[in-house]
């Protein structure tokens, strides 16, 4: 299996574009959560998702931001429009069940300049 | 807020020593985890202790959950230049198995 896999690795944009960061979990996880980590406040929960369905979004900062999952594959994070302040290294994680180790993708570096 | 916060925040030791990293907690768990992240990478789950377990093994690893004193601690043996890396402890409490992360201990292991 080639783990969870995230695209891209990295992302430069201008304050007010859009940002989409994309994951594709583990195939036969049924859980999917979005990450975002920062030097000030360490790994934080943005949303997650069992059998594709939004569970927990409370950690989603702003309207800005928002997350889909179409289908058991694929996952997309979109903010819209974007503020430096977003810059971050983004994680998508999943997980076979509740209860169990989540394994993790690569990340994706966002720097919004 | 996080749940668990890892002591110390940084290790520096040489190779073939011993490393213990602390994890203490404020509330009750259902279980405990410990992941390892390695610089511009994503974390690797390592271990899960469940509350009412008390020590787990894998390989060079050691995990130890004191449900009474709210800590838990990850003991590497015989440490390697490559387990340099930031190492997470992740606690899921009250009705929810979703983790919540600290704020990780830098060790660096000197060859």
């Amino acid at each position: 299996d080639a783990g969870v896999i995230q695209s891209p690795r990295h992302e430069v944009t201008e304050m007010g574009q859009e940002v989409t960061l994309r994951c594709k979990p583990i195939s036969g996880h049924n859980s999917l959560f979005w990450y975002r980590q920062t030097m000030m406040r360490g790994l934080e929960l943005l949303i997650y998702f069992n059998n594709n369905v939004p569970i927990d979004d409370s950690g989603m900062p702003e309207d800005r931001f928002s997350a889909k999952m179409p289908n058991a594959s694929f996952s997309t994070l979109k903010i819209q429009p974007s503020e430096p302040r977003d810059s971050a290294v983004y994680f998508c994680a999943s997980s076979l069940a509740s209860g169990t180790g989540y394994t993790f993708g690569s990340g994706t570096r966002l720097t919004v300049v | 807020s996080q749940q668990g916060e890892e002591d110390p925040q940084a290790l520096s030791i040489q190779e073939g020593e011993n490393a213990t990293m602390n994890c203490s907690y404020k509330t009750s768990i259902n279980n405990l985890q410990w992941y390892r992240q390695n610089s511009g990478r994503g974390l690797v789950h390592l271990i899960l202790i469940r509350s009412n377990e008390r020590e787990k093994h894998s390989g060079r690893l050691r995990v130890t959950l004191d449900t009474s004193k709210k800590s838990s601690s990850l003991l590497i043996t015989a440490s390697r230049a490559a387990d340099t890396a930031s190492y997470f402890c992740a606690t899921a409490s009250g009705g929810s198995y979703i983790p919540t992360f600290g704020r990780g201990t830098s060790l660096i292991v000197h060859p």
